[in-house]
C-alpha cells in the first residue's frame, strides 16, 4: 500500500472551510485515493475517492495535486457534525483499505 | 443502502473463551474485511477475503482465524481469547477496490475479554 502521513489534529470554526491535508508520495498511477471519517461510537464512513482528477460530491471536495502525490479534503462549511477522525487512504494492489490513525477534525463554535 | 451487520454491538467473554463474531452484509460484494480498532492506533486490518473459502492476512492476523463459507457472511473467530483482544472489532465489506469502489462498514462490536 502507498502510505499516507496526515496532521494528527485539526481545528475548524463552524461554517468556515475545514481543508485536510493528506500526503501521498509512493502512489502509483492505477490506484485511488479515498477519504472515510469516522465519528465517535461509529463505523467510518466512506465520503469521497479520486483518481486525478477533482472530485465533488454531497459532502465534500477533494483536490488532488497534479504529480498526485497529496491531496485534500475540503468541507466547504463545516458543521459541529462534522467533528470526526477523517482518514485518508490509497489501497494496495491486494485490494485491501489499511488506515492510519487520520486527522481528528475538532469543529467548534 | 447497502447494509453490514454485525451481530452483537457489545459482548463480554472470559480468558479463554472461543469467541466467534458474525458479520453479514447484503450487496453480494465479493470482499469482506475484519479491523479492530484501538485508542492511538487506528484502524489495523486483521482478515480480508476476496471470495468465498479465500482468505489473506492482513496486518495483526496472530491470534485470530476466518470463516467464508457463503458469501455474505464472514466471521472472526478468537480461539482461545486473551485480555489483549479487548476491543473494538469492525466488519466491512466492498465491490473490487481497484475498481474504485467504496467500503461499507458495520456498526462495530465491542468486546471486552475478562
Amino acid at each position: 500500500d502507498a502510505k499516507t502521513t496526515q496532521p494528527p489534529s485539526m481545528d475548524c470554526a463552524e461554517g468556515r472551510a475545514a481543508n485536510l491535508p493528506c500526503n501521498h508520495s509512493t502512489i502509483s498511477g492505477n490506484e485511488y485515493v479515498y477519504w472515510y471519517r469516522q465519528i465517535h461510537s461509529q463505523g467510518p464512513q466512506y465520503i469521497i475517492h479520486g483518481l486525478k482528477n477533482n472530485e465533488t460530491n454531497e459532502m465534500a471536495s477533494l483536490i488532488i495535486t497534479e504529480d498526485r502525490k497529496s491531496s485534500t479534503l475540503i468541507l466547504p462549511h463545516a458543521t459541529l457534525r462534522d467533528t470526526a477522525v477523517y482518514y485518508c487512504i490509497v489501497p494496495g494492489t491486494a485490494s485491501k483499505l489499511t488506515f492510519g490513525t487520520g486527522t481528528r477534525l475538532q469543529v467548534t463554535l | 443502502d447497502v447494509k453490514v451487520t454485525q451481530s452483537s454491538r457489545y459482548l463480554v467473554k472470559r480468558t479463554g473463551e472461543k469467541v466467534f463474531l458474525e458479520c453479514v452484509q447484503d450487496m453480494d460484494h465479493e470482499n469482506m474485511f475484519w479491523y479492530r480498532q484501538d485508542p492511538g492506533l487506528g484502524l489495523r486490518l486483521i482478515y480480508f477475503s476476496y471470495d468465498v473459502k479465500m482468505k489473506e492476512k492482513g496486518d495483526i492476523p496472530e491470534g485470530y482465524s476466518v470463516s467464508r463459507e457463503k458469501k455474505e457472511r464472514f466471521s472472526l473467530i478468537l480461539e482461545s481469547a486473551s485480555t489483549n483482544q479487548t476491543s473494538m472489532y469492525l466488519c466491512a465489506s466492498s465491490r473490487r477496490i481497484l475498481l474504485g469502489e467504496k467500503l461499507f462498514f458495520g456498526s462495530g462490536t465491542q468486546l471486552s475479554v475478562l
